[in-house]
């Protein structure tokens, strides 16, 4: 079956302007996650969403950052006003429960702020 | 002390080499243990689950210890193909909070 998608590939924009990223996790998985990854760095975990319980955004940077999940499926990650230190790769992961369960990924976006 | 730590490398083996990575976490109470694989650009996908009694899957062997607060993995026999990044995981603080990731140790495998 179909992975873990997520849109766009690559995205640059310039330093203030919003943008959206989406996932598309696997069908039937109810936990979903996001993640970044700046160049050489290890996976910082940003906002997670558990079927309808509400979110752990304990990992979000800053109030810029947002995210949101409709009907338990597609999910979008939102960065306002973005900074060049937002620059990184962007990966969201599902599993099937949520907690300790495998993840699986997506692809990611690379997102570059100039 | 960070949640999870681990040498990020490079190692650099010839084929065919043994070679083994150290984790140490922080949390005494984590229950859950994974080793994911990362290659260079792509998503991180699952290697292998770390259990009490240690897991041999092929040429990759996990174990915990659990008194030191550390887990290993070791691979035999290195093919050029086992060159990637691998990230030690911990369950986090506890019940559903996420998966802590390490940074990754980085492995070479030279012809």
């Amino acid at each position: 079956g179909a992975g873990v998608s997520q849109s766009p590939s690559n995205k640059v924009t310039e330093k203030g302007k919003d943008v959206e990223l989406r996932c598309d996790p696997i069908s039937g998985h109810t936990a979903l996650y996001w993640y970044r990854q700046s160049l050489g760095q290890g996976l910082e975990f940003l906002i997670y969403f558990q079927g309808n319980s509400a979110p752990d955004k304990s990992g979000l940077p800053s109030d810029r950052f947002s995210a949101e999940r409709t009907g338990g499926s597609v999910s979008t990650l939102t960065i306002q006003r973005t900074q060049q230190e937002d620059s990184a790769v962007y990966l969201c992961a599902s599993s099937l429960v949520g907690g300790l369960e495998t993840q699986y990924f997506g692809p990611g976006t690379r997102l570059l702020v100039l | 002390r960070k949640e999870v730590e681990q040498d990020p490398g490079p190692f650099n083996v010839p084929e065919g080499a043994t070679v083994a990575f150290n984790c140490t976490y922080s949390n005494s109470a984590s229950q859950s243990f994974f080793w994911y694989r990362q290659d260079c650009r792509k998503e991180p996908k699952l290697l292998m689950s770390v259990y009490s009694s240690g897991n041999e899957d092929g040429r990759f062997t996990a174990q915990l210890n659990r008194a030191s607060q550390y887990i290993s993995l070791l691979i035999r026999d290195s093919k050029l193909s086992d060159s990637a990044t691998y990230l030690c995981v911990v369950a986090g603080r506890s019940g559903n909070t996420p998966l802590v990731f390490g940074k990754g140790t980085r492995l070479s495998v030279i012809a």
